[in-house]
């Protein structure tokens, strides 16, 4: 039964055209974290929300924006994908901060 | 800022083989330490975590002792199945209190293949 939810697996989307990944959580977790992760590279946090109070990273880029509607979900929305953000983007969930974070199995994205 | 440093991969074993995958890492104050395990098509699992300095931390026989003194975190299991094969990723949090509390900070993986 999974827990954490990414939608969709693969997601193809043109250069500079808006694109948006969904991660839900059965969980009931508090907090919800985005990361990227390039081939063969360390996934990298790009924001997390604790509830609804948004933490972004100081060097993701503007480029990218998130929305947590309610508990079960958080979207992560890239306005104009680049070449260079095209990657495996890993949504996750932890009940606290610092508690077991859980991870769904990512979206890769390609872009053409 | 915190950084950890994984060894380099892939590495490839024989079943029943000794398995150890090194990890170090850099970071201010005491953080939490973890191991997670990607399987082909997944996403990423807690294997082990260690919160304090000579904690170990074990699970499906995977050991890592938390070696402040060295700043290490290596990942050791005595007989690996073909079942392990997976990329392991090496993980710190910061302590309570500071700006990387809760959040992770990855390695770049180690690829396992193990053989019959």
């Amino acid at each position: 039964d999974a827990m954490v939810i990414q939608n969709p697996r693969y997601q193809v989307t043109q250069f500079g055209k808006p694109v948006t990944l969904s991660c839900s959580q059965t969980l009931n977790h508090n907090v919800m974290y985005w990361y990227q992760q390039k081939s063969s590279q360390a996934p990298k946090l790009l924001f997390h929300y604790y509830d609804k109070d948004f933490n972004n990273e100081a060097d993701t880029p503007d480029n990218f924006q998130s929305r947590r509607p309610n508990t079960s979900f958080c979207f992560l929305d890239i306005r104009s994908p680049g070449l260079g953000d095209a990657a495996m983007y890993l949504c996750a969930t932890s009940r606290v901060l610092g508690a077991e974070a859980f991870f769904g199995q990512g979206t890769r994205l390609t872009v053409v | 800022g915190n950084s950890v440093t994984q060894m380099e991969g892939p590495v490839t074993l024989s079943e029943e083989a000794f398995l150890t995958i090194n990890c170090t890492y850099t970071a201010t104050g005491y953080p939490s330490l973890f191991w997670y395990v990607q399987y082909p098509g997944e996403g990423l699992q807690l294997l082990l975590k260690a919160t304090k300095a000579d904690d170990k931390g074990s699970n499906k026989g995977f050991e890592a002792t938390y070696r402040k003194e060295t700043t290490s975190f290596h990942l050791e299991k005595g007989s690996v199945q073909v079942s392990d094969s997976a990329v392991y990723f090496c993980a710190l949090s910061g302590n309570a209190g500071g700006t990387s509390y809760g959040k992770l900070t990855f390695g770049q993986g180690t690829i396992l293949t193990v053989h019959p």
